[in-house]
């Protein structure tokens, strides 16, 4: 099974869309989550931590679900500036600081 | 808003010469990290650095492979012998990490093309 996995997408969705991305971690000691947004050819941009209560920034709603290993980034009212590929990222055990990133959704917002 | 830093943006070398890959770090931050991605794949660890020495590398940071702070500002990457597979988008990062803020910062990357 791989440390963390995302479903490649893409998702394409019509502007003012609400959509969801799920992105699943094997190991349980895992401690920290990040979502970060990647354009094409870009670096990667911290979108938001994700926190055991979930928490919220304007649009975008992260969530962590421990019994089943999984965190979630829903997006409200979908710009096509939102366009993106959205990289899950998981502190595999705390011990140090590295991530494992997923290997992405991309996501297409069409007007 | 801060930055990390990173030259060049794209560097062509061939294949058994040595690169040095360059970084200046958000000024107070304490962490730092080099990470690659080969086109199309994943963001993968190479090496972490706190106070001074490593913490944490992957498998990836082999021999071939070195990091330094020489001056208290720059954080560089040295590929000693440079292979075509290592042709890839080098990230540096770093990070802060206090009780209530943490997450990388990654500066823009520098392309490596190995012919």
């Amino acid at each position: 099974r791989k440390e963390v996995e995302q479903d490649p997408g893409p998702f394409n969705v019509p502007e003012g869309a609400t959509v969801a991305f799920n992105c699943t971690y094997s190991n349980s000691a895992s401690q920290s989550f990040f979502w970060y947004r990647q354009d094409c050819r870009k670096e990667p941009k911290l979108l938001m931590s994700v926190y055991s209560s979930g928490n919220e920034d304007g649009r975008f709603t992260a969530q962590l679900n421990r019994a089943s290993q999984y965190i979630s980034l829903l997006i409200r009212d979908s710009k096509l500036s939102d366009s993106a590929t959205y990289l899950c990222a998981v502190n595999p055990d705390n011990a140090g600081n590295m991530l494992t990133f997923g290997g992405g959704t991309r996501l297409m917002v069409k007007p | 808003e801060p930055e990390v830093t990173q030259t060049p943006s794209h560097q062509v070398t061939q294949m058994g010469q040595e690169v040095i890959l360059r970084c200046v770090p958000i000024s107070n931050h304490l962490y730092f990290y080099w990470y690659r991605q080969i086109l199309g794949q994943k963001v993968e660890f190479l090496v972490s650095f706190y106070n001074n020495e490593i913490s944490e590398k992957s498998e990836i940071f082999d021999d071939q492979f070195s990091v330094e702070r020489p001056d208290g500002s720059n954080f560089t990457l040295k590929i000693r012998s440079t292979k075509l597979e290592d042709s890839a988008m080098y990230f540096c990062a770093s990070e802060k990490r206090t009780a209530t803020n943490y997450g990388y910062t990654f500066g823009s990357g520098t392309r490596l093309t190995v012919v």
